[in-house]
């Protein structure tokens, strides 16, 4: 149980484009999506925390009309990544939590990741 | 405020001997921890959790980690590792909001 989809795997997009990834819990409801990058070698850097219904929480630091968060149902988020630059070349992961919010003891399932690169 | 060191950012094992990777927090409160692995190109996957229960906890794949509250510790060990265990591995930490670790990278050699 608890699965998340990610899509898709890989993506090659050509600078100033943009591009959608979706997150999907398969098996439960998550009221509650976040988004990471991350960087060859490195730790998960959270971007930002979706919640159903309500605008995404952004981290200090990530620009928000540059990444664009919807979380429509219970069981879909996207990231769109607008007007891509090559900087903008990550991969990029995706978690959800089951119940109500984010609560302490549950842990996070997640996604398989997307690999994004800007040519 | 919370932080999570994980002591090693490299650790290399001959298959069939034991692993440790150690994982340090610190917190305000009494954290619930976890640990994930992640294999190349993929999202994470959850080994096993402490919640405030047994402070012992068995995982998945035979990893098993003890918190020790005394040492701010939760540090993730398996008796014999075998060539799968080849991954990255995060120590995580949440009370209220997740701090990752570095991470730790596994080699297992032959």
């Amino acid at each position: 149980g608890a699965v998340v989809s990610q899509h898709p795997s890989w993506v090659i997009c050509k600078s100033g484009t943009s591009v959608k990834i979706e997150c999907r819990s398969l098996d439960f409801q998550a009221t509650t999506m976040f988004w990471y990058r991350q960087f060859p070698k490195q730790s998960l850097m959270l971007m930002a925390t979706s919640n159903e219904g309500s605008k995404a929480t952004y981290e200090q630091g990530v620009e928000k009309d540059k990444f664009l968060i919807n979380h429509a149902s219970l069981t879909l988020s996207t990231l769109t990544v607008t007007s891509a630059h090559p900087e903008d070349s990550s991969f990029y992961i995706c978690s959800a939590t089951s119940g109500q919010g984010f609560s302490y003891n549950s842990p996070l399932h997640f996604g398989n990741g997307t690999r994004l690169t800007v040519t | 405020a919370q932080s999570v060191t994980q002591l090693d950012s490299h650790v290399s094992v001959s298959e069939g001997t034991p692993v440790l990777l150690r994982c340090n927090y610190s917190s305000s409160y009494s954290p619930s921890l976890f640990w994930y692995v992640q294999h190349p190109n993929k999202g994470l996957q959850l080994l096993l959790k402490y919640t405030s229960a047994a402070t012992l906890v068995k995982g998945i794949n035979g990893f098993e980690a003890e918190f020790k509250k005394s040492e701010t510790s939760f540090h993730l060990t398996k008796p014999s590792a075998h060539m799968s265990d080849a991954a990255e591995y995060f120590c995580v930490v949440n009370d209220y909001k997740l701090s990752f670790g570095a991470g730790t990278t596994v080699t297992v050699r032959a």
